[in-house]
């Protein structure tokens, strides 16, 4: 299992220019999720999804778009990149109803706006 | 889910234990106690999760008050590769939901 990968590693966008950043996973999780972390802060979640089709808001989704057409995807779209979305970002997925609900999570996204 | 207390950073010295605490005072009886761990910015990774009883694993083990209001992480052996942010974290099990992170314990293993 490559469990949870995330491209690109790095990306250095210029303020107004969107992008994807990808997300997949192979263990047949339900849940994925997109975290992002900035500089000496925990993580804070952006969207979530528990299943194909459905997605839903975490606690800072404003400037970010998910969708969720297979089980193993989960892209997030930076509409209009801002400085303020200079952050490492994380993707994680787990199993929706088994416990421990133990949340495997991908190498990173480390993305400079300028 | 309840809040979570942890002292920012603490070293150890490497082949010994290394105890972290954490205080969860206003614990709910559903609520779960899990730590995960990042090391160097890489993404987080879960180590072990309980609910009222001592918990051991591979990686670790977990002691919970009787009251459930503190924990401690315990790493019995602690090597360089140790070295990361441990967090604590408390959440209701039922399905899979959101992880709130706060900023954790820095653990600095030394020689």
């Amino acid at each position: 299992n490559a469990g949870v990968t995330q491209t690109p590693k790095f990306q250095v966008l210029k303020t107004g220019q969107s992008m994807t950043l990808q997300c997949a996973q192979d263990m047949n999780h339900e849940y994925m999720s997109w975290y992002r972390q900035d500089p000496g802060m925990g993580l804070r979640l952006i969207h979530y999804s528990v299943g194909a089709g459905i997605t839903d808001q975490g606690e800072v989704p404003n400037g970010y778009n998910v969708s969720r057409s297979t089980t193993e995807d989960f892209p997030l779209r930076l509409l209009s990149a801002a400085p303020s979305q200079t952050s490492v970002y994380f993707c994680a997925s787990s199993y929706y109803d088994r416990i421990p609900y133990e949340q495997y999570f991908g190498p990173g996204t480390r993305l400079t706006v300028t | 889910d309840a809040k979570t207390t942890q002292p920012p950073s603490m070293d150890c010295a490497e082949g010994r234990a290394a105890n972290l605490p954490c205080n969860h005072s206003t614990i709910s009886g559903n609520e779960y106690v899990y730590w995960y761990r990042q090391i160097h910015s890489q993404g987080p990774q879960y180590i072990i999760h309980g609910l009222k009883n001592n918990e051991t694993n591979e990686m670790a083990s977990l002691i919970i008050t009787e009251d459930r209001k503190s924990s401690t992480l315990i790493l019995p052996h602690a090597t360089l590769r140790d070295t990361a942010v441990y967090y604590c974290i408390v959440r209701v099990d039922g399905t899979a939901s959101k992880l709130t992170f706060g900023t954790g314990t820095r653990l600095q293993v030394t020689l």
